[in-house]
């Protein structure tokens, strides 16, 4: 068990550019999460996914971002058209659901820079 | 919707200490958890300890303890024999038991240790 990974760890893109970030997450846990985290605030609740399907989207996640988890493995998250208001942590989470309730493993994020 | 609140931006404690961080929620609901979470600077965010909306007991975790007060909405942290790597931002968090089990964060709190 090595933990939730993403990758890249930092992006700097200029406005306008796409980007997209991959988060890998513990191998037998069935939920995924991303969040968003700017400076000074905690962690927002972007969209979340069991295993393949996307049940939930905030309302934060704008019709330029997509994400997708292929076959209930890894996930991406892309974000289209960037602006600086972009710039933020995006931080991946994964659990496995479980009768006495769920821990959310975090990743180290990726920190998006848009110039 | 639910909320959460720290309204301590700032704390600190001398090295061996004891510490307490507050934190309030608002909600309807009567089944959920409430969580405490640690992100050393530039490292991931790691559990501190969960707390059981349903169970009385506080939770405790070595030398982390909380005080949850149901009625009063009310989830503090209580750090004993402060040490070095305790510095940290912490983000109390909550999670309904029922729908995505998104987590819902508060802003923070950092905690600096005094040598």
């Amino acid at each position: 068990d090595t933990g939730v990974s993403q990758d890249p760890r930092h992006k700097i893109t200029k406005r306008g550019q796409n980007v997209t970030f991959r988060c890998d997450p513990i191998s037998e846990h069935n939920r995924l999460y991303w969040y968003r985290q700017t400076l000074g605030q905690g962690p927002e609740f972007l969209t979340y996914f069991q295993n393949e399907a996307q049940l939930e989207k905030s309302r934060l996640l704008s019709d330029r971002f997509s994400a997708e988890r292929p076959k209930g493995s890894f996930s991406t998250l892309e974000i289209q058209r960037t602006e600086q208001g972009d710039s933020a942590m995006y931080l991946c989470a994964s659990s496995l659901i479980s009768p006495r309730g769920e821990e959310q493993y975090f990743g180290p994020g990726t920190r998006l820079t848009v110039t | 919707a639910q909320t959460v609140t720290q309204s301590q931006p700032e704390m600190s404690v001398q090295e061996a200490e004891t510490v307490t961080l507050s934190c309030t929620y608002d909600t309807s609901e009567s089944d959920y958890y409430l969580f405490w979470y640690k992100q050393p600077p530039s490292r991931q965010m790691i559990l501190v300890i969960r707390q059981e909306a349903y169970k009385q007991q506080n939770a405790t975790e070595n030398r982390f303890s909380v005080n949850f007060q149901k009625a009063a909405k009310s989830f503090s942290l209580k750090i004993s024999d402060s040490q070095l790597g305790d510095a940290a931002m912490y983000f109390c968090a909550y999670r309904s038991n029922f729908g995505n089990e998104k987590l819902t964060f508060g802003t923070g709190t950092r905690l600096t240790i005094i040598p």
